[in-house]
């Protein structure tokens, strides 16, 4: 089974960047659609980005979208998530999650996630 | 304001059965049967607990069950017990490739 573990979180100014990243164990990682999701404090889930298996494609929520770029290294089994122009809504813990099947799956697997705050 | 609309609360006592609404639209949950439902608990990692509407990973008890009409999809816990009580959100797959989340309904076992 695939095991995921975030890491980069920590304490941002606004208007800086940072940049997440989620290590995958096994060979599941490179045949997997993978997301970030996201949960601000006493808010819901709220769906950040997603990358096809091959990093073709890439797809991203509207309050992200031209700010976040999601990426990953096969090679390495690791994903991205670059966080640009941040601002205090983007506090949040971030959870990177394996799709099962593809775009429209289920996220089956779930890293406990990295928190991102401001100062 | 999330993009599905579940309620705040719900709560139950033990033995009983609680069904936990998700609402949509007919660009999201009417429209495919991408809806998953998830069970996070303070300070451990989301876990899914149904998908495809109705389908349950390994492991997760047959107390737990899928259904949806139209653009509300629901979740079943049948025969409640205590390690139940947690906060559980739905998703769904939805147009333009977004994947859209619930504002989540937190369980309470009386």
């Amino acid at each position: 089974q695939i095991h995921l573990e975030e890491s980069g979180g920590g304490v941002v100014r606004p208007g800086r960047s940072q940049r997440l990243s989620c290590a995958a164990s096994g060979s599941e990682f490179r045949r997997s659609v993978m997301h970030w999701v996201r949960q601000a404090p006493g808010k819901g889930l709220e769906w950040v980005a997603a990358i096809s298996y091959d990093g073709g494609h890439k797809y991203y929520g509207d309050p992200v979208k031209g700010r976040f770029t999601i990426s990953r290294d096969n090679s390495k089994n690791t994903l991205f998530l670059q966080m640009n122009s941040l601002t205090v809504d983007d506090t949040a813990v971030y959870y990177c999650g394996r799709g099962l099947k593809d775009m429209s799956g289920p996220i089956d697997r779930w890293g406990q996630g990295t928190m991102v705050i401001f100062s | 304001q999330s993009a599905l609309t579940q309620p705040p609360s719900a709560s139950g006592s033990p033995g009983q059965s609680v069904t936990l609404s998700c609402t949509g639209t007919s660009s999201d949950v009417a429209n495919y049967d991408s809806v998953s439902w998830y069970q996070l608990r303070p300070g451990k990692a989301p876990k899914l607990i149904l998908y495809e509407v109705n389908k349950r990973p390994s492991g997760v008890p047959d107390r737990f069950s899928g259904s949806k009409s139209g653009n509300t999809a629901s979740l079943t816990v049948s025969g409640l017990q205590a390690e139940d009580e947690s906060d559980y959100y739905c998703s769904s797959y939805g147009a333009n490739n977004k994947v859209l989340f619930g504002g989540g309904t937190k369980l309470t076992v009386l």
